[in-house]
């Protein structure tokens, strides 16, 4: 069967500092695979995705980047962290067409 | 483009009374609908689908959901609830031609004794 792996599952990281979250799955092959941000009280904001490795597409215009350096990793970053990045980060996969998504257990971000 | 309105944002209920979570969504296309439920500080899990068929759709905790298209909603209904469902339910939708879900804003159930 297939899973799906986040961590870390809390962060707290001050201003100004780099962040990396890594997303892996396991049990299918060349999925494609999601980053969404949940903001307290609000829903789900598609921040990118990626359907092989290297192809990432962006949905939002933000000082985030994504990366796919394997078929079933997938890695989240930023050189300098903003206030604003505080959220909730879930990482998702789902296999093609009409499929629904899977996600993981999620990243609780805090900015300091 | 695609979008999916949730227009209650909180659902307060007492146990074992109906409940009903609207969703309506906007798209140009034939769609795919789900919904989503998650709990405090966990990831979301899927609840049920609508992919083609029935229109009438069930999960196996007793939701069920319709889809409804001439006016382009899925609401998700459940006769009797369990203090168990408080949970944060979310609506969404894809095509054929897109690559992701669109989310709507979550409606946050509270079930209460």
């Amino acid at each position: 069967s297939q899973t799906i792996h986040q961590w870390p599952a809390t962060l707290v990281q001050p201003v100004g500092s780099p962040l990396s979250l890594e997303c892996t799955v396991e049990g299918t092959s060349n999925p494609n695979l999601y980053w969404y941000r949940q903001a307290a009280g609000r829903g789900l904001q598609l921040l990118f995705y990626s359907v092989g490795i290297g192809q990432i597409s962006s949905e939002v215009p933000q000082n985030l980047s994504a990366s796919r350096p394997q078929d079933r990793q997938f890695i989240l970053s930023s050189k300098k962290l903003l206030l604003s990045d505080s959220g909730f980060y879930l990482c998702a996969w789902r296999a093609t067409g009409n499929s629904p998504l899977h996600f993981g257990n999620g990243t609780r971000l805090t900015v300091t | 483009a695609q979008s999916v309105t949730q227009l209650d944002s909180q659902v307060p209920v007492f146990e074992e009374a109906p409940v009903e979570l609207r969703c309506n969504y906007s798209s140009s296309v034939s769609v795919y609908l789900f919904w989503y439920v998650q709990y405090p500080n966990q990831g979301l899990q899927l609840l049920l689908k609508y992919l083609s068929g029935s229109t009438l759709v069930e999960s196996i905790n007793g939701f069920e959901a319709e889809f409804n298209k001439s006016q382009t909603s899925f609401h998700l209904r459940k006769p009797s609830v369990h203090i168990s469902d408080t949970a944060e339910y979310f609506c969404a939708v894809t095509d054929t031609g897109r690559r992701a879900l669109t989310f709507g804003s979550g409606t946050r159930l509270q079930v209460q004794p």
